[in-house]
C-alpha cells in the first residue's frame, strides 16, 4: 500500500531558527515528489517538486532533498519567519495510471517571534 | 499561470438542505479535477476525480449519491452536497490537472471552501 510519513507532526519554533521536516514514502513506482504549504483555511501551494533523479532543489529559504534509494525526502527552512508557520504536506506521486498522489498528514509548523 | 477558484469561499447551510460549489480552472483547461475534504488538523482526503465529460470516479467510503460531481466543461468541476448534516461540515478543497499543459503531473489546488451545516 502506498504511503507517506511525515515526522514531526507538530514543531515550535523561534523565529530566526532553522528547521528541517521529514516525509518517508513507499510509493512505488515512483514519479515526483511535492511540498506544499498550507495555511490555515487556505488551498495548499506547491513549494517544490523533485523527481527521481534530483537530489535537491530549494525555493528561497525553502530546500528540499531527496534520497529516493532510501525513498526519503527533507524540507529545510531557513531563518524562519512569522510567515513560515503553516501545514506542510509532503505529495507522492506514482508513475504511470492516473497520477493520483499519495499525501502525507502533514507536519504543523508554528514559528514564535 | 495555473490559477484554480473556487467559490463560495465559505458557505453555512441548514441541515437537510443542498450546497454547491464551483471549481474552475481560469487559465489553462482541466481535463482532471479532483475533490478533497479536510477535517481540522487532519491530512486532505480524496474524495473522487473525475474527468471532462466522464463521470466521477469516487474513493471507497464516499457516497456518490451524496456528493454529486460534475465536470461537464474543461475549466469547471462542480460538488454538490446533498441533504447535508453536521458530519458534512468541512473544508472541501478541489484541485486542477492540465495534461499535456500546464503539466501531465501537476495538480494546481483551489483555495477552498469552508462549509458549515447548521
Amino acid at each position: 500500500k502506498n504511503q507517506v510519513e511525515q515526522s514531526p507532526q507538530s514543531l515550535i519554533i523561534l523565529e530566526g531558527k532553522n528547521c528541517t521536516l521529514q516525509c518517508n514514502y513507499t510509493v512505488s513506482p515512483f514519479s515526483n515528489l511535492r511540498w506544499y504549504k498550507q495555511d490555515t483555511g487556505r488551498g495548499p501551494v506547491s513549494l517544490t517538486i523533485m523527481t527521481f533523479s534530483e537530489n535537491t532543489k530549494s525555493n528561497g529559504r525553502y530546500t528540499a532533498t531527496l534520497d529516493a534509494d532510501t525513498k526519503q525526502s527533507s524540507l529545510h527552512i531557513t531563518a524562519s519567519q512569522l510567515s513560515d508557520s503553516a501545514s506542510y504536506i509532503c505529495v507522492v506521486n506514482g508513475s504511470g495510471g492516473s497520477y493520483i498522489p499519495t499525501f502525507g498528514r502533514g507536519t504543523s509548523l508554528i514559528v514564535h517571534p | 499561470g495555473a490559477v484554480v477558484s473556487q467559490h463560495p469561499s465559505w458557505v453555512i447551510c441548514k441541515s437537510g438542505t443542498s450546497v454547491k460549489i464551483e471549481c474552475r480552472s481560469l487559465d489553462f483547461q482541466a481535463t482532471t479535477m479532483f475533490w478533497y475534504r479536510q477535517f481540522p488538523k487532519q491530512s486532505l482526503m480524496l474524495m473522487a476525480t473525475s474527468n471532462e465529460g466522464s463521470k466521477a470516479t469516487y474513493e471507497q467510503g464516499v457516497e456518490k449519491d451524496k456528493f454529486l460531481i460534475n465536470h461537464a466543461s474543461l475549466t469547471l468541476s462542480t460538488l454538490t452536497v446533498t441533504s447535508a448534516h453536521p458530519e458534512d461540515s468541512s473544508f472541501y478543497i478541489c484541485s486542477a490537472r492540465g495534461a499535456p499543459r500546464p503539466s501531465s503531473y501537476e495538480q494546481y489546488f483551489g483555495p477552498g471552501t469552508r462549509l458549515t451545516v447548521t
